[in-house]
């Protein structure tokens, strides 16, 4: 089973939609987590951390289910630049990074 | 200027040579590291390094090798290129805390024909 586990879509949603993304972690050790966003032939660039109680930035947010060892990122009112590919990241030293989840929000 | 450089950003080598690839932080960060990225796949772990003098293998260290003599730089060498290295090179620099992100150098590009 792989440390961290991610639907890899692709997610083709129209502009102004909202979409989920899942992910589910083993190790239960695991001690912070967060999402990246990665644009294509491009560095992964960090788009927030997740905490437990549960984080909003913006038209983004982000939850995290220790007992259940699962994160999801939330996006709503999707725009044509959150075209990219999601990571979801867990910090079990070193950190692990998803396959990820590639997105594509069309006109 | 601040931040984390990788050199060269492109490189096209043959199979057998050897290659150095380089990276460095202006942080002063603890954890440095390496990863390969193949067309369409995820991010793979190579090597990493606690701080300097300390390196450990990721997922996949066979064929590379890395030093990190001062914390600042985190070479890694391929001793004898493969096709199969074929890949995007990201280094990747990190503080101590728990919390801490990791922070990307904009990759290497390197082909080995």
């Amino acid at each position: 089973r792989k440390e961290v586990e991610q639907d890899p879509g692709p997610f083709n949603v129209p502009e102004g939609a909202t979409v989920a993304f899942n992910c589910t972690y083993s190790n239960s050790a695991s001690q912070s987590f967060f999402w990246y966003r990665q644009d294509c032939r491009k560095e992964p660039k960090l788009l927030m951390s997740v905490y437990s109680s549960g984080n909003e930035d913006g038209r983004f947010t982000a939850q995290l289910n220790r007992a259940s060892q699962y994160i999801s990122l939330l996006i709503r009112d999707s725009k044509l630049s959150d075209s990219a590919t999601y990571l979801c990241v867990v910090n079990i030293s070193p950190m692990r990074f998803g396959a990820g989840t590639r997105l594509t929000v069309k006109p | 200027d601040a931040g984390i450089t990788q050199s060269p950003r492109y490189k096209i080598t043959e199979t057998g040579r050897q290659v150095t690839l380089m990276c460095h932080q202006t942080w002063s960060h603890s954890y440095m590291f390496w990863y390969r990225q193949d067309l369409g796949h995820g991010l793979r772990l190579i090597y990493y390094s606690a701080a300097a003098d300390i390196t450990d293998k990721g997922e996949v260290p066979d064929g590379y090798v890395v030093s990190r003599s001062k914390t600042e730089n985190f070479p890694l060498t391929l001793e004898s290129a493969t096709r199969s290295q074929t890949s995007v090179y990201f280094c990747a620099s990190q503080g101590q805390g728990v919390g801490d992100e990791q922070f990307f150098g904009p990759g290497t590009r390197l082909t080995v024909l």
